[in-house]
C-alpha cells in the first residue's frame, strides 16, 4: 500500500494568514493526489484533485501543488469557516489511501 | 444533483455481518461513468477506503478487511451494497458511500451524509 504522511498533524492561524499543509507518498504518484476539507460531524468535501485542479464550488484561496512523493495544500487567506480537517488522498493505485488529517484551527 | 444516502442497522454483534444500503439518487448506477464505494471513519480517526464495484460488476476491495468484504448492485434500484463479515470492536465506524469517475478521475466528488455502525454485544 502507499502510505500517506501529512505535517502538521495540527496548526493554529489567524484569520488572514496563508496556511500550507504537506502531504508526502511512500512512492511516486504522478499527480494522483485529491485533498478533502471535513467539518465536525460532515463527510469530506472534495476540494483539490489531480493535485492542482480547483473543484467547482471551492473558493479559489484554496490552491495545490506537487508531483511525484510532494505535495501541498495552501489557503491564501484563512477564513473562519475553513476551521476544520484536511486530507491528502492518492488515487494512483488501490487500496486507495488517505493522510491522517491535519487539524486546521482559527486563533 | 447527485446525492447518496446510506442505511442500515446501527448496532451490529460481534462475530456477526455488518450489512449497508447506500441510495443513489440524481444519477443512474447503471450509466456505467462511475465507481461506487464504501469508506470508513473510526470515531476520531482518518479515512479507510474499503472498495469500490463497477457498473460491470467488477469489483476491488481493501486487503486490509481480509477477505470479510463483498461490494454488490442493485441498478434496477439504484442502490449498492456493503456486507463486512465476522465483525469485532475495530469495525466500529461512520461508514460513507461515495462515488468516483474512471482513469484521470479518480476522486470522490459525491459522499453520502455517513452513518454510524456500533459493533457491541
Amino acid at each position: 500500500d502507499i502510505q500517506m504522511t501529512q505535517s502538521p498533524s495540527s496548526l493554529s492561524a489567524s484569520v488572514g494568514d496563508r496556511v500550507t499543509i504537506t502531504c508526502r507518498a511512500s512512492q511516486s504518484i504522478t499527480t494522483d493526489l485529491n485533498w478533502y476539507q471535513q467539518q465536525p460531524e460532515k463527510a469530506p468535501k472534495l476540494l483539490i484533485y489531480a493535485a492542482s485542479n480547483l473543484q467547482s464550488g471551492v473558493p479559489s484561496r484554496f490552491s495545490g501543488s506537487g508531483s511525484g512523493t510532494d505535495f501541498t495544500l495552501s489557503i491564501s487567506s484563512l477564513q473562519p469557516e475553513d476551521s476544520a480537517f484536511y486530507y491528502c488522498q492518492q488515487s494512483y493505485s488501490t487500496p486507495y489511501t488517505f493522510g491522517q488529517g491535519t487539524k486546521v484551527e482559527i486563533k | 444533483q447527485v446525492r447518496l444516502q446510506e442505511s442500515g442497522p446501527g448496532l451490529v454483534k460481534p462475530s456477526q455481518t455488518l450489512s449497508l444500503t447506500c441510495t443513489v439518487s440524481g444519477d443512474s448506477i447503471s450509466s456505467g461513468s462511475y465507481y461506487w464505494t464504501w469508506i470508513r471513519q473510526p470515531a476520531g480517526k482518518g479515512l479507510e477506503w474499503i472498495g469500490r464495484m463497477y457498473t460491470s460488476g467488477s469489483t476491488n476491495y481493501n486487503p486490509s478487511l481480509k477477505g470479510r468484504v463483498t461490494i454488490s448492485v442493485d441498478t434496477s434500484k439504484n442502490q449498492f451494497f456493503l456486507k463486512l463479515s465476522s465483525v469485532t470492536a475495530a469495525d466500529t465506524a461512520v461508514y460513507y458511500c461515495a462515488r468516483h469517475g474512471g482513469s484521470g478521475q479518480v476522486f470522490f466528488d459525491y459522499w453520502g451524509q455517513g452513518t454510524l455502525v456500533t459493533v457491541s454485544s
